[in-house]
């Protein structure tokens, strides 16, 4: 059973500073999703990471995948509050149809 | 532009009252999905339709049925709804190749009383 872990679970952060958080995941995969999402709405797509050694950056979020050592790293750049959410990672076990198996999730709060 | 809409938005039933929660698409996606979603947890995924190939997970329960009539249209039947099946339900898509982002519609919150 794939299993993915992500670390921490919350964070409290200042804005304008920098913070990873980490996902790893139990099964071999090279495709992993970052997503969003805001207190009560729906989940929205950030990051799909196909290979290893994928990093994509949007604005002051960057992902990136090591397959294999079954992790990718969520980083911030001098946090902003309007990144406060829950980020996911989430993992696809199979090549087709994805079956995609979540992490807990990490709850993200900037302060002023 | 509305990709996956996801209604009624807000569902409050009675205690073993069948409810019937609807998702479609204008994406025309192969793969359709249902989440369940309680608080403060991650999403689990129920079933999934790859076409008309319906996918069911080994742990979800019975009382959780689905159907897709056509590509643009999915539903979630739950036949008798019980307290612990309050949770935000969630549709996704996916086109179905090797490009597997999943998009999420804005959830059906359902309450059971």
């Amino acid at each position: 059973e794939l299993k993915v872990e992500q670390n921490p679970l919350f964070l409290s952060m200042q804005e304008g500073k920098n913070y990873t958080i980490y996902c790893n995941y139990s099964t071999t995969s090279d495709r992993l999703y970052w997503y969003r999402q805001d207190p009560g709405k729906s989940l929205e797509s950030l990051f799909v990471l196909l290979s290893n050694g994928a990093v994509k950056q949007e604005g002051r979020l960057m992902a990136s995948l090591d397959t294999k050592a079954r992790l990718s790293t969520l980083h911030i750049t001098a946090a902003v509050h309007d990144l406060s959410a829950t980020y996911f990672c989430a993992v696809d076990e199979e090549t087709s149809g994805s079956r995609l198996t979540f992490g807990e999730g990490t709850q993200l709060t900037v302060n002023p | 532009d509305a990709m996956v809409i996801q209604n009624p938005r807000y569902q409050v039933t009675q205690f073993g009252k069948p409810v019937t929660l609807s998702c479609s698409q204008t994406l025309n996606h192969n793969v359709m999905y249902w989440y369940q979603q309680k608080s403060s947890q991650a999403p689990k995924l129920l079933f999934h339709y790859y076409d008309k190939d319906f996918n069911n997970e080994a742990d979800t329960p019975d009382n959780f049925q689905s159907r897709r009539p056509n590509t643009s249209f999915c539903f979630l039947d739950i036949r008798s709804p019980g307290l612990g099946d309050a949770a935000m339900y969630l549709c996704a898509t996916s086109l179905g190749d090797e490009q597997e982002t999943q998009y999420f519609g804005p959830g059906t919150r359902l309450l059971v009383l």
